[in-house]
């Protein structure tokens, strides 16, 4: 298994700033990812965060308004740029210990943004 | 395409009752299925997962989840709800190793 510590836990900013969240896991692991769940809604996913490169994006996210970094195989960083209302969300970092598709996921505890 | 559909929105039961929450799900292979509950506040926790085998898993927490190939169904069961079951629960499915695609969640209601 893995456990993930996600900072902040929560936190109210305002419109146009940025905010950073962190991952950091107790063991290396293969793949990270950064999940926005916003209210009432299921789990989307942002982008995969690659170890030493750029991110792997999904439709509908950027890099410009999400950047990501990875520096090394337990740690990463996802910061919500020029943050609007709709940005309100739960930002959820997860990491897979394989490449293998039945591998399970684990979750951090989730970062409640509210802005306002 | 995989995806996942979960037809309850919200489930409300009587501690004791049993339990039944469903999830579809397509793929154009064999699946691999999640069941995670989310408590309020919490991140995700992995309640069991079927990959190949026994087509009936058992999980944490008293739950068990039996998949139907013929009915594209994963659905997750347990004879005895506590009121400490009350959370969210999501399916989930994972063909491929860069992520898991998750069904819209069912929000259980547990009444005393």
């Amino acid at each position: 298994s893995a456990v993930i510590s996600q900072k902040p836990s929560r936190d109210i900013c305002q419109r146009g700033t940025s905010l950073t969240i962190q991952c950091q896991v107790d063991s290396q692991v293969t793949m990270m990812f950064w999940y926005r769940q916003q209210p009432g809604q299921s789990l989307t996913l942002i982008a995969t965060a690659n170890q030493g490169s750029e991110a792997t994006y999904e439709s509908g996210f950027v890099i410009d308004k999400f950047p990501i970094s990875r520096p090394n195989l337990t740690f990463s960083t996802l910061t919500v740029s020029n943050m609007s209302p709709e940005d309100s969300s739960i930002y959820l970092c997860s990491v897979r210990q394989g490449a293998d598709s039945g591998t399970e996921a684990f979750f951090g505890q989730g970062t409640r943004l509210t802005v306002v | 395409a995989q995806s996942v559909t979960q037809p309850d929105i919200h489930i409300t039961v009587s501690e004791g009752a049993s339990l039944e929450l469903r999830c579809n799900y397509s793929y154009g292979a064999t699946p691999y299925l999640f069941w995670y509950v989310q408590s309020p506040g919490q991140g995700l926790q992995l309640l069991l997962k079927y990959f190949s085998g026994d087509t009936l898993v058992q999980g944490i927490k008293g739950f068990e989840a039996e998949f139907k190939r013929s009915q594209s169904s994963f659905n997750l069961r347990k004879p005895s709800v506590h009121w400490s079951d009350a959370a969210e629960y999501f399916c989930a499915v994972g063909g491929s190793a860069r992520q898991l695609t998750f069904g819209s969640g069912t929000q259980l209601t547990v009444l005393p």
